[in-house]
């Protein structure tokens, strides 16, 4: 059981380019979810899904894109980086119908640099 | 607009002594606050969690005291260890089905030998 696994856990990208930060959870969970870490403004959600199919937008959502084709993966695209979104991104899951204690599950995270 | 507010940014406790973190929170329709522990170069962990309609929660040295009429709620740790040196988020959410957390902006503990 690996839990929520990010790749790759560093990168660099110049300006204007794209890529994908990867998410994959081998726990069943419903729920997954993208935050960005930045200092002084803890973690902030940028996008979430609650099952394959379904997605919608947290709260600094802009230069981002998500997909949820299935339970296990929910990968992160930038369309065009820009230095703003120099940031570390962490990916997390939980179960959607959780009793007591909603926990999610983070990634190790990969920290992103934008020149 | 931080919708929840953690003070202080940093801190620095001795060995055995008891380190507080508060947060506060202005949204009532929150209905869930874990905290979450997070070590450098590694992804955040629930550390404990509570719900309005308790205003404690002990686990080992670790205890959540919430105020509902005051929207504020602390984490202390007791007999605080140089191993408790991590950040610290508190977060909030709604009951929507599923747990969409708004946190707070951290705190940088460091416990001295």
């Amino acid at each position: 059981n690996a839990g929520v696994t990010q790749t790759p856990k560093f990168q660099v990208l110049k300006t204007g380019q794209s890529m994908t930060l990867q998410c994959a959870q081998d726990m069943n969970h419903e729920y997954m979810s993208w935050y960005r870490q930045d200092p002084g403004m803890g973690l902030r959600l940028i996008h979430y899904s609650v099952g394959a199919g379904i997605t919608d937008q947290g709260e600094v959502p802009n230069g981002y894109n998500v997909s949820r084709s299935t339970t296990e993966d929910f990968p992160l695209r930038l369309l065009s980086a820009a230095p703003s979104q120099t940031s570390v991104y962490f990916c997390a899951s939980s179960k959607l119908q959780a009793e007591s204690s909603y926990e999610q599950y983070f990634g190790p995270g990969t920290r992103l640099t934008v020149t | 607009q931080q919708q929840v507010k953690q003070s202080p940014q940093s801190l620095i406790v001795q060995k055995g002594g008891i380190s507080i973190i508060n947060c506060a929170y202005e949204n009532t329709a929150f209905d869930y606050f874990p905290w979450y522990q997070q070590f450098p170069g590694k992804g955040p962990a629930l550390l404990i969690a509570i719900r309005p309609d308790v205003s404690e929660k002990k686990e080992g040295r670790f205890t959540i005291s919430f105020n509902k009429s005051a929207k504020q709620f602390s984490l202390h740790i007791m007999d605080s260890q140089p191993g408790d040196s991590a950040t610290y988020f508190c977060a909030a959410s709604m009951n929507t089905g599923f747990q969409k957390l708004v946190f707070g902006t951290g705190t940088r503990l460091l416990v001295s030998p």
